[in-house]
């Protein structure tokens, strides 16, 4: 079945803890990204890959890092997590660029 | 910087009627997504508009792009239960980076009986 994992789904943290989420997907998709909702605020995109060993910066992506050394795997991750990075994460990947994206389930972090 | 607008934020329909929902922006955007979000689920990618004068449709849901006018929008018809849940657009940074995409704050649909 094509799709895209994430892990943790849920996780609670406290302040400065680092912590990585997963995505993968399975799809063989050259483009991954990830995003986070917040009430009122939509969803707002953290960083982008369009291709192994390619990443660049959303609109936040101050206090995340990603790297993407395989195809299929995108990790996120928070060096030292603070309170302003409690949020729902999304994980999506689509083929060549941002077209018809397929979303992981979320990944709903706080961090105390 | 490009900026994206939808209205309205809430929408409360009753079944049967038809309405729109609006996604203005502010630059030049070379292509126009739709998503949807069911409640307390993950996205679903419904159109992607790639230029002026693109219409797709899907069961009950029409979009349309202008690029002329900076307008995409969402037409329901003959609105049912299922389609309550919250719709996003998303605009690409026309001539920058072509990954980075910025959503509207999302139109909340309720389709009431």
């Amino acid at each position: 079945e094509a799709q895209v994992t994430q892990n943790p789904r849920y996780l609670i943290t406290v302040t400065g803890k680092k912590l990585t989420v997963t995505c993968s997907q399975n799809m063989n998709h050259e483009y991954m990204s990830w995003y986070r909702q917040d009430p009122g605020l939509g969803l707002r995109q953290i960083y982008y890959s369009m291709n192994v060993e390619v990443t660049d910066k959303g609109d936040v992506p101050e206090g995340y890092k990603v790297s993407r050394k395989e195809k299929r795997n995108f990790p996120l991750i928070l060096e030292s997590p603070s309170p302003n990075q409690t949020s729902l994460y999304f994980c999506a990947s689509s083929g060549g660029g941002p077209d018809t994206q397929y979303f992981g389930p979320g990944t709903r972090l706080t961090v105390l | 910087e490009l900026k994206v607008e939808q209205n309205p934020l809430f929408l409360s329909m009753q079944e049967g009627k038809n309405y729109t929902i609006y996604c203005n922006y502010s630059t030049t955007s070379d292509r126009l997504y739709w998503y949807r979000q069911d409640p307390g689920k993950s996205l679903e990618s419904l159109f992607v508009l790639l230029s002026n004068g693109a219409v797709k449709q899907e069961g009950r849901l029409m979009a349309s792009l202008d690029t002329k006018a900076r307008l995409s929008t969402l037409h329901i018809t003959a609105a049912v239960h299922d389609l309550s849940a919250t719709y996003f657009c998303a605009g690409r940074n026309y001539g920058g980076s072509q990954g980075n995409l910025i959503f509207g704050k999302g139109t909340k649909l309720s389709v009431k009986p």
